[in-house]
């Protein structure tokens, strides 16, 4: 079936650097790929639409220069969290619709950032 | 806005079968039905999808009601492995591309 992969699976930085966390689809290809963020013990929220070859559309309160979004190819969209502070750490993940099949959003297996 | 509501939690003995029900009285004729789970620090992973049939495949099975306002999700013989949040999620394929919302979702516990 249709993977979607997360790298890297967890990261711990220091506050006021940047990390970079890769989405790719395995077996086909994703014009738009899904950010979301999750909080301990809470739902997941959507952050922003990775959009191939154009800007992404960022969820209301979500800061467009601090969390970039560059979706470069059909396979590959990344998510850049600049000068990162605690209240940033978070589990991150992304997903994808596959194109031409009915209905299922694949999900990668997340990335757990910590900011020290 | 929710657009689901679900219990927030639920126990279910091992072996025996999980019925996680859904409400959706605001259902739209294009709206779809998905449920995906969440096992701890994992990605969601998809369980099935239905408009207004039942459905099943090897993990679950999907029953609508005849009105469509709610459904239940039965995982017929639920094993340790099955601990997880379920989200029920409406979904318009007119929509195509956009993502979905989760909202709060039921943590199923099974227990030995």
């Amino acid at each position: 079936g249709a993977v979607v992969s997360q790298h890297p699976s967890w990261v711990i930085c220091k506050s006021g650097t940047s990390v970079k966390i890769e989405c790719r689809s395995l077996d086909f290809q994703a014009t738009t790929m899904f950010w979301y963020r999750q909080f301990p013990k809470q739902s997941l929220m959507l952050m922003a639409t990775s959009n191939e070859g154009s800007k992404a559309t960022y969820e209301q309160g979500v800061e467009k220069d601090k969390f970039l979004i560059n979706h470069a190819s059909l396979t590959l969209s990344t998510l850049t969290v600049t000068s990162a502070h605690p209240e940033d750490s978070s589990f991150y993940i992304c997903s994808a619709w596959t194109s031409g099949r009915s209905g299922e959003l694949f999900f990668g297996e997340g990335s757990r950032l910590t900011v020290l | 806005d929710a657009k689901t509501t679900q219990p927030t939690s639920m126990d279910c003995a091992e072996g025996r079968a999980a019925n996680l029900p859904c409400n959706h009285s605001t259902i739209s004729g294009n709206e779809y039905v998905y449920w995906y789970r969440q096992i701890h620090s994992q990605g969601p992973q998809y369980i099935i999808h239905g408009l207004k049939n039942n459905e099943t495949n090897e993990m679950a099975s999907l029953i609508i009601t005849e009105d469509r306002k709610s459904s239940t999700l039965i995982l017929p013989h639920a094993t340790l492995r099955d601990t997880a949040v379920y989200y029920c999620i409406v979904r318009d394929l007119n929509q195509a591309g956009t993502a979905l919302i989760f909202g709060k979702g039921t943590t199923l516990s099974v227990s030995s």
